[in-house]
């Protein structure tokens, strides 16, 4: 079993809706969570992070986390276009450790 | 000052060349990390430094050499590389702390091995 688990996409929504972005993780013992937003040939920029059970608001973004069924997700209302790129999921299993899942590629249509 | 610089943003080497990636933040992280990154694929950890300490190497083959100098410098020293190797090399850094390790990134050096 992969340690972070993403659908790989592409995810499609029309401008204006809300995209949902999954990802599961296999370590019960991590502790942090991350979103980063990656566009094509750029470096990953760290968008949200989440610590505890529960949601996480900051502006047009949403994390949502559940660790007892080891589950992290990003809503993003109100999608744009600029929004369009691999959100990667990240999960750190140890405090000098950050691993990485696979990406989302999210595509907003205007 | 959350910025992490890495230079040079582009490399061309040879396989015979010895070449090396510098890393540099003043954002008192203690963690410095170095990932690599194919196209469509998510960052692949490489190393770990922790106050300046090797933490982890992921198996890393021995042509990649990492060095810390200092907590505010990190080295990825390249030798006889293959055409394979090409690819994004991230440099991040973060805080060393059990609930609070967001790794910023650098904008990476984009490698390619001829």
């Amino acid at each position: 079993q992969k340690e972070v688990e993403q659908n790989s996409g592409p995810l499609s929504v029309p401008e204006g809706a809300i995209a949902s972005l999954n990802c599961t993780y296999s370590d019960r013992g991590s502790q942090s969570f991350f979103w980063y937003r990656q566009y094509s040939g750029k470096s990953p920029e760290l968008i949200m992070f989440i610590y505890s059970n529960g949601d996480k608001e900051d502006g047009r973004f949403t994390a949502q986390l559940n660790k007892a069924s080891q589950y992290v997700s990003l809503l993003i209302r109100d999608s744009q276009p600029s929004d369009s790129a691999t959100y990667l999921c990240a999960v750190n299993p140890s405090y000098d450790k950050v691993i990485f899942g696979p990406g989302t590629s999210l595509s907003v249509i205007p | 000052d959350t910025e992490v610089t890495q230079t040079p943003k582009h490399l061309v080497m040879g396989m015979t060349n010895k070449k090396s990636l510098k890393c540099e933040q003043h954002m008192g992280h203690r963690a410095m990390y170095w990932y690599k990154q194919k196209a469509k694929k998510p960052p692949e950890l490489m190393f770990v430094y922790s106050y300046e300490k090797l933490s982890i190497n992921e198996s890393v083959p021995s042509r990649f050499s990492p060095e810390c100098p200092n907590s505010s410098l990190l080295n990825l020293h390249l030798h006889a590389l293959q055409p394979e190797d090409s690819a994004l090399y991230l440099c991040a850094s973060s805080q060393v702390l059990d609930r609070n390790t967001e790794a910023f990134f650098g904008q990476g050096t984009r490698l390619t091995v001829v």
